[in-house]
Parts: structure tokens; sequence; C-alpha cells
């Protein structure tokens, strides 16, 4: 199975912040990465595709970058509605596998 | 506005089978353009993928959970469903259905996880 670290697992920030949350995948999966933000109580909501591709509707503020095993997912300037757990994907082969998330939290 | 719907028992006895179906609306199990997808999430963790199948049938598992794992279609009701044998406490989680999407970006195609029900949860308890 693909394994994916997401650092940091535990983020503080402040309204209005950028901020980055990385993810590593334990061997190349191109650009076959997604990302979702999951609030308390709701079910996880696709942000970004294809490593870099904004899912239509998302604000954006939100952008993703990288390709092979480094990816980054950046928030240009935090909202109110953005603290979320964050989740990567990675949709290359199967099993398709998750990050342990990125809880970013209020400052 | 596509939508996705999980049903089925909230709590279920050890050793015994999960049943949950996912009913779609607003869109067809039968279009060539998505797979069906079962994740879940245990209780304060992270998400899990469980499996997903394609209109004709055809069907991917997670290997940790393949022994145990059945998902199935039926086009006539539009909905695709989950079982899962042998349960025990490990398996109590919040289970998503979700659709998976087939997007082309520059010549490449990828896929995406870009509808989700609003999850059931199952308690696996005697």
């Amino acid at each position: 199975d693909i394994q994916l670290t997401q650092s940091p697992s535990f983020l503080s920030a402040s309204v209005g912040d950028r901020v980055t949350i990385t993810c590593r995948a334990s061997q190349g999966i191109s650009s076959y990465l997604a990302w979702y933000h999951q609030k308390p109580g709701k079910a996880p909501k696709l942000l970004i595709y294809g490593a870099s591709t904004l899912q239509s509707g998302v604000p954006s503020r939100f952008s993703g970058s990288g390709s092979g095993t480094e990816f980054t997912l950046t928030i240009s300037s935090l909202q109110p509605e953005d603290f979320a757990t964050y989740y990567c994907q990675q949709l290359v082969s199967y099993p398709y596998t998750f990050g342990q998330g990125t809880k970013l939290e209020i400052k | 506005q596509v939508q996705l719907q999980e049903s089925g028992p909230g709590l279920v006895k050890p050793s015994e089978t999960l049943s949950l179906t996912c009913t779609v609306s607003g869109d067809s199990v039968s279009s060539h353009s998505y797979y069906w997808s079962w994740i879940r999430q245990p209780p304060g963790k992270g998400l899990e993928w469980i499996g997903c199948i394609y209109y004709s049938g055809s069907t991917n598992y997670n290997p940790s959970l393949k022994s145990r794992v059945t998902i199935s279609v039926d086009t006539s009701k539009n909905q695709f469903s989950l079982k899962l044998s042998s349960v025990t406490a490990a398996d109590t989680a919040l289970y998503y259905c979700a659709r998976e999407s087939l997007t082309m970006v520059r010549g490449v195609n990828y896929y995406s996880m870009d509808v989700w029900g609003k999850g059931t949860t199952v308690t696996v308890s005697s």
C-alpha cells in the first residue's frame, strides 16, 4: 500500500494567515492526489484533485502543488470556515489511501 | 443536484454481517463515468477506503478487508451496497458512500471523490 504522511498533524493559525500543509507519499504517485477538508460531524469535501486542479465551487484561496512524492495544500488567507481537518488521498493505485489528517485550529 | 444517502442498521452484533445501502439521486449508478465507493472513519480517527464498484459489477477492495467485504450494485433501484461479514468492535465507524469521478485535465484522467453521503454510524456491540 502507498503510505501518505501529512505534516503537521496539528496547526494553529489565525484568520487571514497563509498556511501550508504537506503530504508525502511513500512512492511516486505522479499527480494522482486529492485534498479534502472535513468539518466536525460532516462528510469530507473535495477541494483539489490532480494535485493542483481546484474543484468547481471551491474558493481560489485554496491551491495545490507538487508531483511525485511531495505535495502541498496552501490556503492563502484563512477564513473562519476553513478551520477543519484536512486529508490528502492518493488515487493512483488500489487500495486508495488517505493521509492521517491535519487538524487546523483557530489560534 | 447529485445526492447520496446511506442507510442500514446502526447496531450490529459481533460476528454478524454489517449491511449498508447507498441510494443515489440526481445521477445514475449505471453511468459509465463513475465508480461508487465506500469509506469508513472510526471514532476520532482518519479515513479508510473500503472498496468501490463500477456499474458493470466490477469491484476493487481494500486487501485489509477483502476477505470480509462484498460491494454490489442494483441498477434498477439506483443503489449500491456494502456487506462486511464477521464484524468486531474494530468495525465500529462512520460509514460513507461516495461517487468517484473521472476528470480529464490537460490530457490526463484523474479520479476524485466529488460527492459524499452524510454518513451513517455503525456500532458493533452485543
